[in-house]
């Protein structure tokens, strides 16, 4: 069956680099896409990017100077880093399939990241 | 890029009743809008996609309806396992952008 797994450290030091594995099964990521989506807190979820299944990728337009996502198709795992963290990058991030362009149809249950000192 | 915005931010609503909660996106999205449903402690869950169809097992008290830039999700019937959150999405192009959800409360 298809799941998405994040991993990664739950705490990153100010102005570094938080680095997040997403290991999936049950599915190719040569022939699906992979997404990002962040919750800070008691708030929202927000779209990151996307690692599109040829390969490229895409990235919302607050992030993108700060953003890179990549994958590595022999280990189903899919990369995020993002440099320059801030207090307001504390969230739970997670990693979803992305159904052609039609939605996000499986989620990983997510992992909690707090950026301080 | 888009912007999509919920309301009401909030509802209370009784077990039974209908509820109806509304999505519209600053430009013409066409149908491509997706529902999700997010309890406490969660991943969020899919409901609706291209703006009416129904989710693999979503429960046909699910409807969801609109066009353009006005959408909505309504519940006939709620039962107390409704209470969610409830976010829509723009589909199909990106930004995928959310709206910044309904809190679905049960009384």
């Amino acid at each position: 069956q298809v799941q998405l797994k994040e991993s990664g450290p739950g705490l990153v030091q100010p102005s570094q680099t938080l680095s997040l594995t997403c290991t999936v099964s049950g599915f190719s990521l040569t022939s699906n896409s992979v997404s990002w989506v962040r919750q800070p807190p008691g708030k929202g979820l927000e779209w990151m990017g996307a690692i599109w299944s040829g390969g490229s990728t895409d990235y919302n337009s607050a992030l993108k100077s700060r953003l890179s996502i990549s994958r590595d198709t022999s280990k189903s795992q899919v990369f995020l880093k993002m440099n320059s963290l801030q207090t307001e990058d504390t969230a739970i991030y997670f990693c979803t399939r992305l159904w052609y362009l039609d939605y996000f149809d499986y989620w990983g249950q997510g992992v909690m990241v707090t950026v301080s000192s | 890029n888009i912007v999509m915005t919920q309301s009401p931010k909030s509802m209370s609503i009784s077990v039974g009743d209908r509820v109806t909660m509304n999505c519209k996106a600053s430009q013409n999205v066409y149908n491509n809008i997706a529902w999700y449903q997010q309890k406490p402690g969660q991943s969020p869950k899919l409901l609706i996609y291209y703006a009416s169809n129904r989710y693999n097992g979503v429960p046909d008290r699910f409807t969801g309806s609109g066009y353009g830039t006005d959408f909505t999700l309504t519940i006939n019937s709620v039962q107390a396992e409704d209470a969610a959150f409830y976010y829509c999405q723009r589909i199909y192009n990106s930004p995928f952008t959310f709206g910044s959800g309904t809190k679905l409360e049960i009384k």
